[in-house]
């Protein structure tokens, strides 16, 4: 069965520290992993996606790993900020269609 | 705004109504989905189109829930006869076939609470 299960299911920090969110995933066929962002309330916005042969994609303070062969990825996040406080999911895309298996996302808290 | 827009942004009904959702996608985008996300859950996929064709549904779309997309633009999500267990967020997306990686662009949801 495709899954992606994400680890912690929910983050307090404090401003300016840093963090990593973990995502191991059993989907096949494998054809990216994307990380995505998600405000209370709103819907995902995409911060990285990263193909088989890519091993790591930042996007400004929000850095991407992938090891395609342990099947895990990683979301790390420097210097933290209030506005970094959302849901992150971590989704796979299977197959021929675009279809994606979300995961249940990391709640993050920043606090002052 | 070019991006995706879902109408309306927040639907409270009770037991038993019709509701119907409208999704807006990017003005290039060929593909669309829809998807059902529970509080503290990823997104769930409901179903796809690509124009006009409704390519696939996920055996969560019962068959109190319709999806169209009549001229390959906008899209509705009717439910019929609604449950409590049908309030949830409901996301639509949309896509373009000839993007690189064929990346998904979210709206921001229509939150449904069935009383």
């Amino acid at each position: 069965k495709n899954q992606v299960e994400q680890s912690p299911q929910s983050l307090i920090i404090l401003e300016g520290k840093n963090c990593t969110l973990q995502c191991n995933y059993t989907v096949s066929p494998f054809s990216n992993l994307r990380w995505y962002k998600q405000d209370t309330g709103r819907g995902p916005v995409s911060l990285t996606i990263m193909t088989f042969s890519e091993n790591t994609k930042s996007n400004g303070r929000y850095t991407a790993t992938l090891d395609a062969d342990t099947k895990q990825s990683s979301l790390h996040i420097t210097a933290s900020q209030l506005s970094d406080s959302a849901s992150y999911i971590c989704v796979v895309r299977t197959g021929g269609y675009n279809k994606l298996i979300f995961g249940a996302g990391t709640r993050l808290a920043v606090h002052p | 705004d070019t991006g995706v827009s879902q109408d309306p942004r927040h639907k409270i009904t009770k037991r038993g109504q019709n509701v119907t959702f409208r999704c807006d996608p990017i003005s290039e985008h060929n593909r669309l989905y829809w998807y059902r996300q529970t509080l503290g859950q990823g997104p769930e996929f409901l179903t796809y189109f690509q124009n006009e064709a409704q390519l696939e549904k996920s055996r969560l779309l019962s068959d109190r829930f319709s999806a169209e997309r009549p001229k390959g633009s906008f899209s509705t999500l009717e439910i019929q006869r609604t449950e409590q267990g049908d309030s949830a967020m409901y996301l639509c997306a949309s896509s373009s076939s000839l993007a690189n990686h064929n990346e998904q662009f979210f709206g921001p949801g229509t939150r449904l609470t069935v009383l």
